[in-house]
């Protein structure tokens, strides 16, 4: 079974505009990461928070943790057309050896 | 380097019939793994390994084998496929175990008749 669920499932903004992307998850993690997948290729590590960590920032990316609520979100500032893709977060299982991913949220950028 | 490479990148199969998934890295990473990616859904573990000679299986791993003879070289094989095996499979790769960042292989569309 799938351990996080992303919301919305699908996002369409304008070039310029904010995404945020939220995921929840179900067991204790090690830590979670967001992962993006354009069309028809392979996924492409963005970001990981550990589970002692709240908020972390790479560049136009914002991601906050709250192990509370078992709850994630992505925040993409300043969107570009390139930033058109599927987004997915995934977790390592507490002292498990295997990554879950939820199923993703396809992310739309009009220029 | 070429990172994490995937052969082949498309395949048809008729039910019943058998084939191996090759997944190559060089990036010298202990961690190895296979998914599957059905549409609407997430990818799903089907085996893992974490080093050469120990695999274990994920969460889907019926009717999938694989072996780690070398740090490099993580094959799938299909014993017997099914139409239900029709997906896109990843292979991905880490430096120690799952807790790190994963590069992925770019991909196997197989389709089973």
């Amino acid at each position: 079974s799938q351990q996080g669920e992303e919301d919305p499932q699908a996002l369409s903004i304008q070039e310029g505009e904010n995404a945020t992307m939220n995921c929840s998850y179900k067991t204790s993690i090690n830590n979670l990461q967001w992962y993006r997948q354009n069309s028809g290729r392979g996924l492409v590590h963005l970001i990981l928070i550990r589970s002692n960590e709240r908020e972390k920032h790479s560049g136009r990316l914002r991601v906050t943790l709250d192990t509370s609520k078992k709850s994630s979100s992505l925040l993409i500032t300043a969107s570009r057309a390139a930033d058109t893709a599927s987004y997915f977060c995934a977790q390592l299982v507490y002292n498990n050896n295997d990554m879950r991913f939820g199923a993703g949220t396809r992310l739309t950028v009009k220029p | 380097n070429a990172g994490v490479t995937q052969t082949p990148k498309f395949q048809v199969l008729k039910t019943g019939q058998s084939m191996t998934l090759q997944c190559a890295q060089d990036m010298n990473h202990e961690y190895m793994s296979w998914y599957r990616q059905d549409p609407g859904m997430g990818l799903r573990l089907i085996h893992y390994s974490v080093g050469a000679g120990i695999t274990d299986q994920g969460e889907v791993p019926n009717g999938y084998n694989v072996s780690r003879s070398t740090t490099e070289d993580f094959p799938l094989r299909l014993l017997s496929a099914a139409p239900s095996q029709t997906s896109v499979y990843f292979c991905a790769t880490t430096r120690e175990t799952g807790a790190n960042e994963q590069f992925f292989g770019p991909g196997t569309r197989l389709t089973v008749l």
